[in-house]
């Protein structure tokens, strides 16, 4: 099972901030979290993975809370090509580890 | 540099008939993991494939079976198929290095009548 809550959908303005929260209460001190997105009929799309500290690159920034208990995606000026379903994984480090996908966020940009 | 390659990218059978489904990894990656997604689900592991062998196996019966070549391209086979198998197959490639990303092919959309 997914280890994972995040919530069903989401709007969001083109040109403004996106912030899409998870929930992973239960993630262990050497499990990184991973955010995935999928854009219809497409093949899922790697984003940006985090331990404990933030990270930024160049599509989005991971904040990760102390506790390491939640964390945010921040998609910092949507365009409408973000349009997508927006996964957030916890696993183990370590290439060979298998992904467990929950259901995700279908973000919707609009105008 | 190709990515992750699938074919067919489209197929239909009817129920009991069998398909196998190809991926080419990504350049310089070695191992290679099956997905099915249902429609308005996300992707549940079937296995995965190292050195030739199935290394970790999700909850599919053996009618999932895979094969992984010396050239590190894989197949997946499912015999006796179901209307329940009708879904997008996903094909992931990585290398086992520190850099866990996993690399997706756009998939083979199977449609079981």
């Amino acid at each position: 099972d997914a280890k994972t809550t995040q919530p069903t959908s989401m709007d969001c303005a083109e040109g403004r901030a996106a912030n899409l929260p998870c929930n992973h209460s239960t993630i262990s001190g050497n499990e990184y979290v991973y955010w995935y997105r999928q854009i219809h009929s497409q093949g899922p799309q790697y984003i940006i993975h985090g331990l404990k500290n933030n990270e930024t690159n160049e599509m989005a920034s991971l904040i990760i809370t102390e506790d390491r208990k939640s964390s945010t995606l921040i998609l910092p000026h949507a365009t409408l090509r973000d349009t997508a379903v927006y996964y957030c994984i916890v696993r183990v480090d370590g290439g060979y580890n298998k992904l467990i996908f929950g259901a995700g966020t279908r973000l919707a940009v609009h105008p | 540099d190709a990515g992750v390659t699938q074919s067919p990218t489209h197929l239909i059978k009817t129920r009991g008939q069998q398909v196998t489904l190809r991926c080419s990894p990504k350049s310089g990656h070695d191992t290679v993991s099956w997905y099915q997604q249902a429609l308005g689900q996300g992707p549940q592991f079937i296995f995965q494939y190292y050195e030739e062998e199935e290394r970790q196996r999700g909850n599919f019966p053996d009618r999932f079976s895979g094969h992984q070549f010396p050239n590190y391209s894989s197949e997946l086979n499912v015999n006796a198929l179901l209307l329940g198998d009708s879904a997008l197959y996903l094909c992931a490639s990585l290398n086992r290095g520190p850099d866990g990303e996993l690399f997706f092919g756009e998939g083979s959309r199977l449609t079981v009548l």
